[in-house]
């Protein structure tokens, strides 16, 4: 069967330090990969997609960044948190191209 | 283009009561509509899904949503509640090319005793 982890589940950083958040799948191969943030009472935020290794698409202009540096492996980046990067991010994987998702355990990070 | 718009940030009811879940969407093709259910400092763990077969889905815990045309909405209903039903719920739609589904803003269901 598929899995799917992503860590650390909890990451407390001051503003300016590096970010790297990683999410593998495990029993599929070649899966679109999905990073989203989750920010307090405002849904879910698509931050990167990607449907292939070094295949980023990214969502929103930001301070992060995304890589896929194997097939089952989808790294999340920054160079210098800001204070606004703090929430809930999630690393999905879909089926088939049908938009079913499925998602990791999330990792909770606060800048301070 | 395609949205998905869920009436109500939080919905309130008691136990045992109905619970219904509002979602409506927006889709220039037939779409695929989901529904997922969040538990606190969890990820989304998919309720159940349409994908152009019977237009009413049943889901997992009792859940079950019918899709109507007419009104491009994907409601969620619950005949009774339980308490372990108090999470935040989220409806999606994907469609056409993009299969890149998307979400609604979420409706945080509480129960009470």
């Amino acid at each position: 069967s598929q899995t799917i982890h992503q860590w650390p589940a909890t990451l407390v950083q001051p503003v300016g330090s590096p970010l790297s958040l990683e999410c593998t799948v495990e029993g599929t191969s070649n899966p679109n990969l999905y990073w989203y943030r989750q920010a307090a009472g405002r849904g879910l935020q698509l931050l990167f997609y990607s449907v292939g290794i070094g295949q980023i698409s990214s969502e929103v202009p930001q301070n992060l960044s995304a890589s896929r540096p194997q097939d089952r492996q989808f790294i999340l980046s920054s160079k210098k948190l800001l204070l606004s990067d703090s929430g809930f991010y999630l690393c999905a994987w879909d089926r088939e191209n049908t938009g079913e998702l499925f998602f990791g355990e999330g990792s909770r990070l606060t800048v301070l | 283009a395609q949205s998905v718009t869920q009436l109500g940030s939080h919905v309130s009811v008691s136990e045992g009561a109905l619970v219904l879940l509002r979602c409506n969407y927006s889709s220039s093709v037939p779409p695929y509509l989901f529904w997922y259910v969040q538990y606190p400092n969890q990820g989304l763990q998919l309720l159940l899904k349409y994908t152009s077969a019977a237009t009413l889905v049943k889901g997992i815990n009792g859940f079950e949503a019918e899709f109507k045309k007419s009104e491009t909405s994907f409601h969620l209903t619950k005949p009774s509640a339980h308490m372990s039903d108090a999470a935040e719920y989220f409806c999606a739609v994907s469609s056409g090319g993009s299969y890149i589904p998307t979400f609604g803003r979420g409706t945080s269901l509480i129960v009470h005793p």
